[in-house]
């Protein structure tokens, strides 16, 4: 079945420590997305890729970073400039063409904790 | 710039009511808009969207929504709630014509009671 796997499920992160959560789909998406879930303030965007090798800021980029060498895959690191890391995150996919008639397929998700 | 709202942090209602969770939107162009539910520590799935056509759009698990241009809502239904169909559900609209991003409300949560 084509679909997004995020993996781990849980995470937990030392102060001070990056950590990166893997994204990867098989649905032949070009652009990828990483949103950041925390209760009471819905989706917020941190960076996404519309092409391979190309990706743009979001509206809270600032201490994250991501990669996308593969169209299969967009890892999100969560690096420790990140003051507040704790939070659920989604990645999610979508075509890039029909201008959007089709929306975004979802991950399942990565809860990252710090300790 | 475009905008999503949805003005209810929760929605209550009881089991065999009939549910509307509201939103309301902004947008320059024609809009795209969908409706996602999330369960706990789950992504989002879609539920229904409108992008052309008739303004009363069917989805799955018997969720509707009306597109009502003159009041730019987009408000989801269902005309007898379950107690399964408690979850987070999120409003999204494009952002902007020619663009396959989209942005998010701020969702609403809707407990149905037994």
């Amino acid at each position: 079945d084509g679909g997004i796997t995020q993996s781990p499920k849980y995470l937990f992160r030392k102060e001070g420590q990056n950590v990166t959560l893997s994204c990867e789909q098989n649905l032949n998406h070009d652009a990828m997305y990483w949103y950041r879930q925390d209760p009471g303030q819905g989706l917020r965007l941190i960076y996404y890729s519309q092409i391979v090798n190309d990706f743009q800021k979001g509206d809270i980029a600032e201490g994250y970073s991501v990669s996308r060498e593969k169209k299969e895959s967009f890892p999100l690191t969560v690096t420790s400039a990140q003051k507040n890391p704790t939070a659920f995150y989604l990645c999610a996919s979508s075509t890039t063409g029909t201008q959007g008639n089709y929306g975004y397929t979802f991950g399942s998700g990565t809860r990252l904790t710090v300790v | 710039a475009q905008s999503v709202a949805q003005p209810e942090d929760q929605v209550n209602v009881a089991e065999g009511n009939p549910l509307t969770v509201k939103c309301t939107y902004s947008v320059s162009g024609n809009p795209y808009l969908f409706w996602y539910v999330q369960y706990p520590n789950r992504g989002l799935q879609f539920l229904l969207k409108y992008i052309t056509g008739d303004n009363l759009v069917k989805g799955s698990y018997g969720f509707e929504a009306e597109f009502n241009k003159s009041q730019t809502s987009f408000h989801l239904k269902k005309p007898s709630a379950l107690v399964s169909d408690s979850a987070l559900y999120f409003c999204a609209v494009r952002d902007g014509p020619g663009t396959y991003k989209y942005i998010f409300g701020t969702g609403t949560r809707l407990k149905v009671l037994a």
